[in-house]
């Protein structure tokens, strides 16, 4: 059964605190995306990495960045965690070129900053 | 930024009656894919049209991607209570370097029984 996995359902941060949100699959995936979902906003694009090291920056990457040292791995980070980056944040990955699976999501991180 | 506009955003139906959500974008995809997702848990695929005017069917759904592959289609048919959920279409616009996907806001679709 092929998976995507985030390391946390639920965080709450403290306003300026540095986190880490992790993401691994076991799908041997090119493509690994990093996306928030807001009310009426759907979801929007932070980053996204077609390789290892390798990184494209998304709609809206202000104040996120992201680490890709493993193909396996993709992690979001939050320099300095503000009010406004309360969201639920979805990992997906798929392959580089779509055979019509499309990207497998994980299960979402609903990150609060107080 | 391509840009994909979903309609309509909220839907509040009778079970027994049929439905269409439409994705609309003026930019050209590669492929067009439409996710369902519950409260909680991450969108899952559906569908993926590749082909301009390609019809899929998917039980009581049938998909439609537009001729110019600008724009797609999601019909149900005698809709169910379990057909309630979040519907989301995605463009994949292909890069010079990998892939991404750009969603719709989505259309939360509620059957009452």
């Amino acid at each position: 059964d092929v998976k995507v996995t985030q390391s946390s359902r639920y965080l709450v941060k403290r306003t300026g605190e540095k986190v880490f949100l992790e993401c691994v699959q076991d799908m041997d995936h090119e493509n690994m995306f990093w996306y928030r979902q807001d009310p009426g906003l759907g979801l929007r694009l932070i980053y996204f990495s077609y390789d290892v090291k390798m990184k494209e920056k998304g709609d809206i990457p202000e104040g996120y960045s992201v680490s890709r040292e493993k193909k396996e791995r993709f992690s979001l980070i939050l320099e300095s965690a503000s009010t406004n980056q309360t969201s639920m944040y979805l990992c997906a990955s798929s392959l580089l070129v779509d055979t019509g699976s499309g990207a497998f999501f994980g299960q979402g991180t609903r990150l609060t900053v107080v | 930024t391509q840009l994909l506009e979903q309609s309509p955003q909220f839907l509040s139906i009778q079970e027994g009656e049929n439905l269409t959500v439409y994705c609309n974008s003026s930019s050209v995809f590669s492929s067009l894919q439409w996710y369902r997702q519950e409260p909680g848990e991450g969108p899952v695929l559906l569908v993926t049209v590749v082909t301009g005017g390609e019809v899929k069917k998917l039980k009581r759904l049938t998909f439609q991607f537009g001729d110019a592959r600008k724009d797609s289609s999601l019909h149900i048919t005698a809709a169910q209570p379990g057909d309630t959920g979040l519907y989301l279409c995605a463009g994949e616009g292909v890069e010079t370097s990998g892939s991404r996907l750009t969603f719709g806001e989505g259309t939360q679709l509620t059957v009452n029984p």
